[in-house]
């Protein structure tokens, strides 16, 4: 069965902390993606990445940063979080191809105190 | 510049009544078109995509979509709505880059 695991599904920090949120998935996709979930906003991408060491800015990059140091794991990174990124993160996968679907994870839910 | 629009935020249907759920896109070229259902406190699964052909698609659940490129809309359709439906249902366009951009979202409610 194909899967997107999302490290952490509940995270509680505190204003400032570095926080990491992982993202690991098993079907060897090219593309991977980060988005951010807020009631009555939807899905809105945040940085995705179509190959190892690749990086590409979405629709709300500030404050965000990622790695992708291997084809399988795509991490998002908050430098110094604040209360205003309080949220759902998404990760996502999909295969290099005009008709490729996104498969997703689970989520992880970001309170920032 | 594409996006997607879900019109209706929430939407309270009867246990066995028919369902549609609005969709219109804004795109250039030709579309590719998905629906995602959210349960709650869950990631997002796919219920159909279209991509080409028959313009009428079939998907997970029970679910149907029909794309009208006159009126830019991809209608999610199921004939008797179960309990089980209620969740999140997103709309989705993706390019011919791989980016994929979402509608807000409806809340289904089911009666019972």
């Amino acid at each position: 069965d194909v899967k997107v695991t999302q490290s952490s599904r509940y995270l509680v920090k505190r204003t400032g902390e570095k926080v990491f949120l992982e993202c690991v998935q098993d079907m060897d996709h090219e593309n991977m993606f980060w988005y951010r979930q807020d009631p009555g906003l939807g899905l809105r991408l945040i940085y995705f990445s179509y190959d190892v060491k690749m990086k590409e800015k979405g629709d709300i990059p500030e404050g965000y940063s990622v790695s992708r140091e291997k084809k399988e794991r795509f991490s998002l990174i908050l430098e110094s979080a604040s209360t205003n990124q309080t949220s759902m993160y998404l990760c996502a996968s999909s295969r290099t191809s005009a008709t490729g679907e996104l498969f997703f994870g689970e989520g992880s839910r970001l309170t920032v105190l | 510049a594409q996006s997607v629009t879900q019109p209706d935020i929430h939407i309270t249907v009867s246990e066995g009544a028919s369902l549609e759920l609005r969709c219109n896109y804004s795109y250039g070229a030709t579309p590719y078109l998905f629906w995602y259902v959210q349960s709650p406190g869950q990631g997002l699964q796919l219920l159909l995509k279209y991509f080409s052909g028959d313009t009428l698609v079939q998907g997970i659940k029970g679910f149907e979509a029909e794309f009208k490129r006159s009126q830019s809309s991809f209608n999610l359709r199921k004939p008797s709505v179960h309990w089980s439906d209620a969740a999140e249902y997103f709309c989705a366009v993706g390019d011919n880059f791989n980016k994929f951009y979402f509608g807000s979202g409806t809340k289904l409610n089911v009666k019972p």
